[in-house]
């Protein structure tokens, strides 16, 4: 069974400093990986998504990578701000399953 | 929010009353799905569709139906609450299950007392 580890479960960061999330998944047969962002009270944006056969995709300041082999994926916030102050989720989608599996987020507060 | 809409936002009912929460997309995509979130549990999936008329259970089904009788309109049953189904559901849609972004829709906050 898939399951899909976010560690920490909440990260403080000064603004300005560049962070990185964790995301750890068990079973490496999977079509691919999501992050997500969620605001308090709303539903999730989809930030980057990754393919099993990519190693990493990057939009602004962000950049997700992905290894496959080890189960792991990062996303890497640059120079951050308040304004990225979320919870940040990801999920995998196992090979061959309907189902995405979620991790239970990072929640960020970047501070002024 | 990539053209999906949920209602109603918010809702409170009582236990033993049917519950039917609506998602209509205009966006076109052939996938929607049927999430819960709560806290310590995270996001489970509920029900999902593949195409009109085509559904299937996700990992909490039980207490739960689901219609699409319209590309753009996903309708969630619980045909008798439980306190247990006290949660917050979340739409979404997927053009393609394997290769596309999921987009997610703001929420409905049930509570069923």
């Amino acid at each position: 069974k898939q399951e899909v580890t976010q560690i920490p479960a909440a990260l403080s960061v000064p603004e300005g400093e560049n962070l990185v999330l964790n995301c750890s998944f068990t079973d490496s047969a999977i079509y691919n990986l999501q992050w997500f962002r969620q605001d308090p009270g709303k539903g999730l944006t989809s930030l980057l998504l990754i393919q099993s056969s990519q190693r990493e995709q990057t939009s602004g300041r962000l950049n997700a990578s992905l290894d496959k082999s080890s189960g792991r994926s990062t996303l890497y916030i640059a120079a951050s701000q308040p304004g990225d102050s979320a919870t940040y989720l990801c999920a995998v989608r196992p090979s061959g399953s309907e189902k995405l599996v979620f991790g239970k987020g990072t929640k960020l507060t970047v501070n002024p | 929010d990539a053209g999906i809409t949920q209602s109603p936002r918010h809702k409170v009912t009582e236990t033993g009353t049917p519950v039917t929460l609506r998602c209509h997309q205009t966006e076109n995509h052939r996938y929607m799905y049927w999430y819960r979130q709560d806290p310590g549990h995270g996001l489970r999936l509920i029900h999902y569709s593949y195409g009109v008329k085509d559904t299937d259970k996700g990992e909490v089904s039980d207490g739960y139906s689901v219609s699409r009788s319209k590309t753009e309109d996903f309708l969630l049953t619980l045909e008798s609450a439980t306190s247990s189904q006290t949660s917050v559901y979340f739409c979404a849609i997927s053009a393609d299950r394997d290769v596309e972004k999921l987009f997610f829709g703001s929420g409905t906050q049930l509570s069923v007392l």
